[in-house]
């Protein structure tokens, strides 16, 4: 099965750009996902890029993808004390099928 | 009310009880899932449905059952808990041909 692989913590200070990296290992996913949980919440999509795009840009983030490396980041301009979270990496199975594979997952926290 | 509902929030059991954990939805999606989120391990899928006659199980189901009662209803019960099931539990839904999943809110179950 899928392998998806990320880093467990990143700190950076409110204003920076923050990028959080995700390694997997299915070559044919279709669809990479990324979602945000708040503390005490459910998990909320983020955004997401389809695997024949390198980059995708929605405001504040912007998601890169190097199929080659199997290599998807997350990239946050001018970091917020709302954006301290945990971000999961979901790619989505090869093949379709809606199945997801979720990353360990990045706890993010900005300080002041 | 939200779109995907997961009751109870919170529960404390014994080890060896029955526990059922109950989730509805009102988006009327085909698909739900059940995954468990453990620190530091990020979310693993425990069982999956594609429709009231389709279930699957997912990477880690031994110790797990689940009944699709209604395309909206997808409930997972923990025949004799163990104190490692001790986890948050979330409940997902999703549609073929859209993106992504919704997620409840999440059920935080301790077997003590």
């Amino acid at each position: 099965g899928e392998d998806v692989e990320q880093s467990l913590f990143l700190s950076v200070r409110e204003g920076d750009s923050s990028v959080i990296n995700c390694t997997y290992t299915d070559s044919s996913s279709t669809y990479l996902y990324w979602y945000k949980q708040e503390p005490g919440a459910g998990l909320q999509l983020l955004t997401y890029i389809f695997s024949n795009m390198d980059m995708k840009q929605d405001q504040r983030l912007t998601v890169l993808l190097n199929k080659k490396d199997k290599h998807l980041s997350l990239r946050i301009a001018d970091t917020q004390t709302g954006d301290s979270a945990i971000y999961f990496c979901a790619p989505e199975a090869g093949g379709g099928g809606n199945k997801l594979t979720f990353g360990t997952g990045t706890q993010l926290k900005v300080e002041l | 009310d939200a779109d995907v509902t997961q009751t109870p929030r919170n529960r404390i059991t014994k080890t060896g009880k029955r526990i059922m954990l109950e989730c509805s939805q009102t988006k009327g999606h085909d698909r739900m899932y059940w995954y468990r989120q453990d620190p530091g391990l990020g979310l693993r899928l425990i069982y999956y449905s594609f429709d009231v006659k389709d279930i699957n199980k997912g990477e880690i189901s031994d110790g797990y059952s689940v009944s699709r009662q209604a395309q909206a209803k997808f409930s997972l019960s923990l025949e004799s808990a163990i104190p490692n099931q001790t986890a948050l539990y979330f409940c997902a839904t999703s549609a073929r041909g859209d993106y992504g999943y919704t997620f409840g809110s999440g059920t935080r179950l301790t077997v003590v």
